[in-house]
């Protein structure tokens, strides 16, 4: 079984509805992250947990929130679905005791969530 | 700030050539990591190695090798005796202090490989 897992792997919604995407994982560790990519664009953090009760905006988090319900789950929500949030959405995980020196951890990536607005 | 540059947009090679994706990164830390990650078409990112700012060792594994030199702010990824199977988007990515003590991890904008048999 995967160790990271997002639900769903694809969704089509309409413009203004409200939508949730979910991540869990079983590698037992406490970060957990949301990116998006977009062609030609890379990955960019909209947000990330560190703990439960921690949780920090990244570059691009206008229009989303998240939820940390739990140390293995972590959701994104897009309260009032647009058009240009259609992208490829990636969850993520680290062990922060895991790198050394801070910020070396390496993060472990969720097989992706396409959403497509229209 | 932050920066990572794959100036290499898309690149194709006939299997069995060599292939360097070039990264350049930009930091004002003296202490940061480097990471390669591999985006094949399935869509799944696969990490491949982290490097750290005070190991400038090459790092070779397979057909894989790394060239980090901090004089050019370069971490290089090869691929020697390409395979279809190679056939991907390779992202590098940086992890920084980005301000009050947070290391977030930035990407470039990915290399896309095809491997030609």
């Amino acid at each position: 079984d995967a160790d990271v897992t997002q639900t769903p792997r694809n969704r089509i919604t309409k413009t203004g509805k409200r939508i949730m995407l979910e991540c869990s994982q079983t590698k037992g560790h406490d970060r957990m992250y949301w990116y998006r990519q977009d062609p030609g664009l890379g990955l960019r953090l909209i947000y990330y947990s560190f703990d439960v009760k921690d949780i920090n905006k990244g570059e691009i988090s206008d229009g989303y929130s998240v939820s940390r319900q739990a140390q293995a789950k972590f959701s994104l929500s897009l309260e009032s679905a647009i058009p240009n949030q259609t992208a490829l959405y990636f969850c993520a995980t680290s062990d922060r005791t895991s790198g050394g020196l801070p910020g070396g951890e390496t993060q472990y990536f969720g097989p992706g969530t396409r959403l497509l607005v229209l | 700030a932050q920066k990572v540059t794959q100036a290499q947009t898309e690149i194709s090679v006939v299997e069995k050539e060599d292939v360097t994706l070039d990264c350049v990164y930009e930091t004002r830390d003296t202490t940061y990591y480097l990471f390669w990650y591999k985006q094949p078409p399935s869509g799944e990112l696969v990490f491949l190695i982290r490097r750290n700012s005070f190991d400038e060792q090459n790092e070779i594994s397979g057909r894989y090798s790394w060239n980090f030199q901090k004089s050019t702010s370069s971490f290089n990824f090869t691929i020697t005796a390409s395979q279809v199977v190679d056939s991907a988007v390779y992202f590098c990515a940086l992890s920084a202090n980005s301000g009050a003590g947070s290391y977030q991890l930035t990407f470039g904008k990915g290399t896309k490989l095809s491997v030609i048999p």
